[in-house]
């Protein structure tokens, strides 16, 4: 088991570009979340997957991004037309599902819009 | 969004020192975990807590879930310098969203 996986680790791209982020979760794990971080914040909820399904999205997530978990493993998060703003730490993380059920992150996506 | 607060938002230890912090939330929690992460990482599980009361330990870090289910503590004993790091609670409310709320974290610096 390699944990969750995401890529690319690091993302640097112009303004007004589209970005797709991938996330493979703990191969077991039903439930999959995209959280966003920036510098000296923790971690903010974006959305999640009870398996192929979008139960639920934060306000965060603005008409330009778009999450999806089309076969109940992976998962990519899509950035269209990218805003200086969008520059951050994007996180993915798993878990079995349940509220007595621990999350897992990956080591995360750095995306830095110039 | 919302966010858990955490205290200390920073602190200054000497290396064998032992640690406290807390985590409070204005609404109940059903599980408390608390995460470590280094930067450019993402945060690492250290412990999970999932009844009122519950004491729990992993290795030199203990933690407790708060009686009132709206706050939670962590204790790192004999701080050694690989504890550097920003330490984040996080939770499920009782509100029945499956989704983790973080606090805002702990920044821990050892000196050696």
């Amino acid at each position: 088991d390699t944990g969750v996986s995401q890529d690319p680790r690091h993302k640097i791209t112009k303004r007004g570009q589209n970005v797709t982020f991938r996330c493979d979760p703990i191969s077991e794990h039903n439930r999959l979340y995209w959280y966003r971080q920036t510098l000296g914040q923790g971690p903010e909820f974006l959305t999640y997957f009870q398996n192929e399904a979008q139960l639920e999205k934060s306000r965060l997530l603005s008409d330009r991004f778009s999450a999806e978990r089309p076969k109940g493993s992976f998962s990519t998060l899509e950035i269209q037309r990218t805003e200086q703003g969008d520059s951050a730490m994007y996180l993915c993380a798993s878990s079995l599902g349940g509220f007595g059920t621990e999350a897992f992150f990956g080591q995360g996506t750095r995306l830095t819009v110039v | 969004g919302q966010q858990l607060n955490q205290s200390p938002q920073s602190m200054f230890i000497q290396e064998g020192e032992d640690v406290s912090m807390n985590c409070t939330s204005s609404s109940i929690f059903n599980t408390w975990l608390w995460y470590k992460q280094d930067p450019g990482e993402g945060p690492v599980l250290l412990i999970a807590l999932y009844k009122a009361g519950e004491l729990t330990s992993n290795g030199r870090l203990t933690a407790q879930f708060g009686i009132t289910r709206k706050d939670s503590f962590l204790n790192i004993s004999a701080s050694i310098p690989s504890d550097v790091g920003i330490y984040f609670c996080a939770g499920h409310t009782a509100s029945g969203t499956y989704k983790y709320i973080f606090g805002t974290g702990t920044r821990l610096k050892v000196l050696a």
